[in-house]
């Protein structure tokens, strides 16, 4: 049973347009979630966090939107550019217990972004 | 300061062989998480240490077994090779001051023949 679901595959934007990327999640206990982004050959890269205490946090050209009563989270890249090409994985976690350290993955979603 | 490291990046093992990977943590980092990707299940945790004790476990056989050293340095171990168990084993670490953030080192591509 699949817990953190990205169920787009593959997206691709213009450079300069913005990149929505979503992902539903079924298990009401995670309070915390986490986006990462992965080229081939490399671990995944630690990109923004949310709390389920908030609806949205922004670093830079990041924003990351929760929706706890759709149990749907988005991230927002803006502007789009080529070097953000890779794989987008979203993440979530039950914290407390020592579950923090325990993350569910989505299959992740290949943004490609055009020049 | 420096990232997550993991020995070997690559290794070749036949079926029936064992493997030892090694991760080495962001200093300061105490607990070291491990996870299993591969291109149908995606990435999925195996185990966490803490403090030299394994204090979770997600769902893989017993073959699948880990520790972690004094220094927070830690290995897993997979023994009895099966064709399925080639994947890219990622190797994440966390602490407080991070809010628990995981750090993700580059990985071991294990491919078992």
């Amino acid at each position: 049973d699949q817990q953190v679901k990205q169920n787009s595959p593959s997206l691709s934007v213009q450079e300069g347009r913005i990149s929505i990327l979503n992902c539903d999640y079924t298990n009401s206990m995670f309070d915390y979630f986490l986006w990462y982004k992965k080229y081939p050959a490399e671990g995944p890269t630690f990109l923004i966090s949310i709390s389920s205490i908030k609806d949205k946090n922004e670093d830079g050209r990041f924003t990351v939107f929760l929706n706890k009563s759709a149990k749907h989270l988005s991230l927002h890249i803006v502007p789009s550019q080529p070097g953000d090409s890779a794989v987008y994985f979203c993440a979530a976690r039950i914290s407390g217990g020592g579950s923090n350290y325990k993350l569910t993955f989505g299959k992740g979603t290949l943004l490609t972004v055009n020049p | 300061k420096a990232g997550v490291t993991q020995t070997p990046r690559y290794l070749i093992k036949t079926r029936g062989q064992q493997v030892t990977l090694s991760c080495s943590p962001i200093s300061g980092h105490r607990s070291v998480s491990w996870y299993q990707q591969t291109p149908g299940q995606g990435l999925q945790f195996l185990f966490e240490y803490f403090s030299e004790t394994q204090r979770n476990k997600g769902n893989f056989p017993g073959r699948f077994s880990g520790r972690q050293f004094s220094n927070s340095r830690s290995e897993m171990n997979v023994s009895t090779l099966e064709l399925g168990d080639s994947a890219l084993y990622l190797c994440a670490s966390s602490s407080l001051a991070t809010q628990e953030t995981q750090y993700f080192g580059p990985g071991t591509r294990l491919l078992v023949l």
